[in-house]
């Protein structure tokens, strides 16, 4: 099946470390985004790459960083400088930058820090 | 910037009522307008679209026009079920602004029997 999986679905985060977020896609969409939803909040954007070994920093990447060394790929890094890593992420795609295309949405991963 | 902003929420309805959440926009040129949705344990999906100014987008007896004029996305339904209780999500892209997903803050709906 085509989509976009995002592993794990949940993790949980000792003060202090740092982790990654897995992103992968198959539909061979060359835009992928990060974004973090918090409770009452919407959706706000992390990072976005929209080619390979290319990204940009969103509304809120500090405490995050990303690499785009393949084209199905996404992963996200939570630093420990992230000083409030609890959320729910979610990784998006779409075929290109156009703003007419739609994004679609993985099922998210949910990280507690404990 | 582009921004989106959602009617507050939360909205409690009977089956069968007419359903609006509004949402309106601030952005220049002309940007694509979406509606997404998250049902209860479910992940976030599109639900309608708009490209242009004047274009209505409708899917599943929902549906929204682009009004550039008072720059608004009104979702609307005329009959709501109780299977239509989840969160709406207003969004507008624009190439301009990286091409990604800015997002109002959502809308929880819920339909009573």
């Amino acid at each position: 099946d085509g989509g976009i999986t995002q592993s794990p679905k949940y993790l949980f985060r000792k003060e202090g470390q740092n982790v990654t977020l897995s992103c992968e896609q198959n539909l061979n969409h060359d835009a992928m985004y990060w974004y973090r939803q918090d409770p009452g909040q919407g959706l706000r954007l992390i990072y976005y790459s929209q080619i390979v070994n290319d990204f940009q920093k969103g509304d809120i990447a500090e405490g995050y960083s990303v690499s785009r060394e393949k084209k199905e790929s996404f992963p996200l890094t939570v630093t420990s400088a992230q000083k409030n890593p609890t959320a729910f992420h979610r990784c998006a795609s779409s075929l290109d930058r156009f703003s007419g295309n739609t994004i679609y949405f993985g099922e998210g991963s949910w990280l507690t820090v404990v | 910037g582009n921004s989106v902003t959602q009617m507050e929420g939360p909205v409690t309805l009977s089956e069968e009522a007419f359903l609006t959440i509004n949402c309106t926009y601030t952005a220049t040129g002309y940007p694509s307008l979406f509606w997404y949705v998250q049902y209860p344990g479910e992940g976030l999906q599109l639900l309608l679209k708009a490209t242009k100014a004047d274009d209505k987008g409708s899917n599943k007896g929902f549906e929204a026009t682009y009004r550039k004029e008072t720059t608004s996305f009104h979702l609307e339904k005329g009959s709501v079920q109780v299977s239509d209780s989840a969160v709406y999500f207003c969004a507008l892209r624009q190439e301009t602004s990286g091409s990604r997903l800015t997002f109002g803050e959502g809308t929880q709906l819920t339909v009573n029997p």
